[in-house]
């Protein structure tokens, strides 16, 4: 099956830091990404929908200057958390798409981010 | 309009029982139906999909029901195990774009031996 990996699988870092976290399509090209935040307990929030080669689609109420998402290739895509501090705490989970219509997409195992 | 509904919150079951998890939509614009099974520390893997033109679709021990006019589908494990123990979420999207899916709340299961 296709496989996405991400990187690192978990990170601690002090408050006022930025964090990147990358998304790489092992064997399959991705023209769409997305990237989603897990609370403890909790389902996941889209928070970007990525398409290679163009800026970054946010949801409602995601800040798109404090989680900065660039999607260069069709193989990787990262997520950086500009100046973290201890509430932006999650699981953050990346997907690829192929972008056909009837493909799923395909989960990372996520990132476990802890901001002290 | 978006939301799906996913019921119940958790839920424990017996080794060799059936689960049972319950979702419902609303935006009749969805036609495509996955489940997804996520355990601890993990990103979710998709379980089974579905889409409105059948009623059931069988694969293995994971059966989807689908009932287009109560807008309402659902999952079941036959022949739960322990190692079904996760979290399973529903979600819905659109044929337009399979990829982008709303999720629901999520069930945990807990398959007890």
């Amino acid at each position: 099956g296709a496989v996405v990996s991400q990187h690192p699988s978990w990170v601690i870092c002090k408050s006022g830091t930025s964090v990147k976290i990358e998304c790489r399509s092992l064997d399959f090209q991705a023209t769409t990404m997305f990237w989603y935040r897990q609370f403890p307990k909790q389902s996941l929030m889209l928070m970007a929908t990525s398409n290679e080669g163009s800026k970054a689609t946010y949801e409602q109420g995601v800040e798109k200057d404090k989680f900065l998402i660039n999607h260069a290739s069709l193989t990787l895509s990262t997520l950086t958390v500009t100046s973290a501090h201890p509430e932006d705490s999650s699981f953050y989970i990346c997907s690829a798409s192929r972008g056909v219509s009837n493909q799923p997409q395909h989960f990372g195992d996520g990132t476990r981010l802890s901001i002290l | 309009q978006q939301q799906v509904k996913q019921s119940p919150q958790s839920l424990i079951v017996q080794k060799g029982g059936i689960s049972i998890i319950n979702c419902a939509y609303e935006n009749t614009a969805f036609d495509y139906f996955p489940w997804y099974q996520q355990f601890p520390g993990k990103g979710p893997a998709l379980l089974i999909a579905i889409r409105p033109d059948v009623s059931e679709k069988k694969e293995g021990r994971f059966t989807i029901s689908f009932n287009k006019s109560a807008k309402q589908f659902s999952l079941h494990i036959m022949d739960s195990q322990p190692g079904d123990s996760a979290t399973y979420f529903c979600a819905a999207g659109m044929k337009t774009s399979y990829d982008k899916v709303i999720f629901g709340p999520g069930t945990s299961l807990s398959v007890i031996p």
